[in-house]
């Protein structure tokens, strides 16, 4: 069975930190991988998608890498608005598992 | 603009069958696949399925391959995802959203998210 392995669960940091969360795939997903932010209450919305490209509207502090199967997001100067939980999902057929998610909060 | 509504809350008994629908706007329906996806409380994110409006085809998440049907309306740019046999477990906010033109892909727009409640 495929498996979408996301880490850390959580991560406390400060204001102006870099921080990177990174979605580790049991087999090759090429680059069909996107990368969510969920504010408390609110609908996921997409940051990342084919593992590198930001989406349109958001702050170039958010970048995607890849390598292998190992993908990566990073904030380079983490803001009090970027508290939320980041989730990946993979898209390059079924299934479209998502990682099991990162709470980030600020210290 | 894109937009996806979805139905109302529901509220529903054990055993019961739940069916939530997702009105597209704003571009194309039958060019876009229609993923669904939902979230326990607290929860992750967690992929059901989806379906292409075009063709009708479907593709289910092996947890709910026996429960869950997914459809369309083309006439009301509609999908809908009906959940049988709901037990508690199934307490969750169902999201439908769009994913991919023409395959699957990342999800850009969402629909504001239906509650459904199992309870005795």
């Amino acid at each position: 069975d495929f498996q979408m392995t996301q880490s850390p669960s959580s991560l406390s940091a400060s204001v102006g930190d870099r921080v990177t969360i990174t979605c580790r795939a049991s087999q090759g997903i090429g680059k069909y991988l996107a990368w969510y932010q969920q504010k408390p209450g609110k609908v996921p919305t997409v940051l990342i998608y084919d593992a590198s490209t930001l989406q349109s509207g958001v702050p170039s502090r958010f970048s995607g890498s890849a390598s292998g199967t190992d993908f990566s997001l990073t904030i380079s100067s983490l803001q009090p608005e970027d508290v939320a939980t980041y989730y990946c999902q993979k898209y390059n057929g079924a299934p479209l598992t998502f990682g099991g998610g990162t709470k980030v909060e600020i210290k | 603009q894109v937009q996806l509504v979805q139905s109302g809350a529901e509220v529903k008994k054990p055993g019961a069958s739940v069916k939530v629908s997702c009105e597209a706007s704003g571009y194309t329906f039958s060019d876009y696949y229609i993923q669904w996806v939902r979230q326990a409380p607290g929860q992750g994110l967690e992929s059901m399925g989806w379906i292409n409006p075009n063709s009708g085809g479907t593709n289910y998440v092996q947890n709910f391959q026996d429960r869950v049907t997914m459809t369309r309306d083309m006439s009301l740019s509609t999908a809908y995802m009906e959940l049988s046999r709901l037990t508690s477990d199934d307490t969750a906010v169902y999201y439908c959203g769009r994913g991919g033109k023409g395959r699957t892909g990342m999800v850009d727009y969402w629909g504001q998210g239906t509650l459904v409640t199992v309870s005795s």
